[in-house]
C-alpha cells in the first residue's frame, strides 16, 4: 500500500521561531492534507491542497503541494503556545486501484513550543 | 453546526470480550469512516460507507471486526472477541461525498480502547 514519510518526528521550538515540517511518498497523490491534532481529541483539517504546484496560507500556516506530487510541506510562523500537538501530512490517491481514494497518512510531527 | 458526535469515549475490556463504538455523523454528510489510531501512528481507515453500503473495507479484520449503518445515519463498530493488539483509538469521520472528494473529512473525538 502507500505509505508516506513525515518528518521530523518530534520538534522543540521556542515561542516565535518558524517551524517546517514535510511529507514524502513513493507514490503520487490528487490531494495533500494537513491535519493537526490535540491530546484526546480527533484531527482537525488545517489546509487542504489540491493542485501540484499550490502553495496555500490559513493565517500562519502554509502549506505547499510538490510539483512532483509525491511530497507536501508545513511552515508555521512565529509558532505560540497553542500550536503544540502533533501535525498529520495525508494523501488521496488518484483513484488507480482498489483503495486508492482513501486517505493515507503519515506518522505525525509533534511539535512543541517552549514559551 | 453540531460535529461528529461518538461514545463512549474511553472504554477498557479484557481480551475475548466484545465492545461496540458508536458514531453520529454531521448532519447531512453522506459518507462516513472508521479509523483506527495506534499510539504513535496516523489513523488507519478501517471501513468507508456512502449512505448505507460499504465502499471500501478492505482493511476491516472481518474475522473480528464489523460495522454497520443500518439507516445511512449513525453508525456501530464491533470488535469480537478483543485482542490486546486492538487497543488503539477508534475515530470516525464524515463527509459530504465520497470517493474521489474524501479529502475534506471532519473528525470526531475517538474512542479510546484499551484491551487487558
Amino acid at each position: 500500500g502507500q505509505q508516506l514519510n513525515q518528518s521530523p518526528q518530534s520538534m522543540f521550538i521556542q515561542e516565535g521561531e518558524d517551524v517546517s515540517m514535510n511529507c514524502t511518498s513513493s507514490s503520487i497523490f490528487n490531494t495533500w492534507l494537513w491535519y493537526k491534532q490535540d491530546p484526546g481529541e480527533g484531527p482537525v483539517l488545517l489546509i487542504a491542497l489540491y493542485k501540484a504546484g499550490e502553495l496555500t496560507s490559513n493565517g500562519r500556516l502554509t502549506a505547499q503541494f510538490g510539483i512532483t506530487r509525491k511530497d507536501s510541506f508545513l511552515n508555521i510562523s512565529a509558532s505560540i503556545p497553542s500550536d503544540v500537538g502533533i501535525y498529520f501530512c495525508a494523501g488521496q490517491g488518484d483513484g488507480s486501484g482498489a483503495g486508492s481514494y482513501q486517505l493515507t497518512f503519515g506518522k505525525g510531527t509533534k511539535l512543541s513550543v517552549i514559551p | 453546526e453540531a460535529g461528529v458526535a461518538q461514545s463512549p469515549r474511553y472504554k477498557i475490556i479484557e481480551k475475548r470480550q466484545s465492545v461496540a463504538f458508536w458514531c453520529n455523523p454531521i448532519s447531512g454528510h453522506a459518507t462516513l469512516y472508521w479509523y483506527q489510531q495506534i499510539l504513535g501512528q496516523g489513523p488507519k481507515l478501517l471501513i468507508q460507507f456512502q449512505n448505507n453500503g460499504v465502499v471500501d473495507d478492505s482493511q476491516l479484520p472481518k474475522d473480528r471486526f464489523s460495522a454497520e449503518r443500518l439507516k445511512g445515519v449513525d453508525s456501530t463498530l464491533k470488535i469480537q472477541p478483543a485482542k490486546l493488539e486492538d487497543s488503539a483509538v477508534y475515530l470516525c469521520a464524515s463527509s459530504l461525498v465520497g470517493q474521489e472528494y474524501s479529502y475534506e473529512q471532519y473528525f470526531g473525538p475517538g474512542t479510546r480502547l484499551t484491551v487487558t
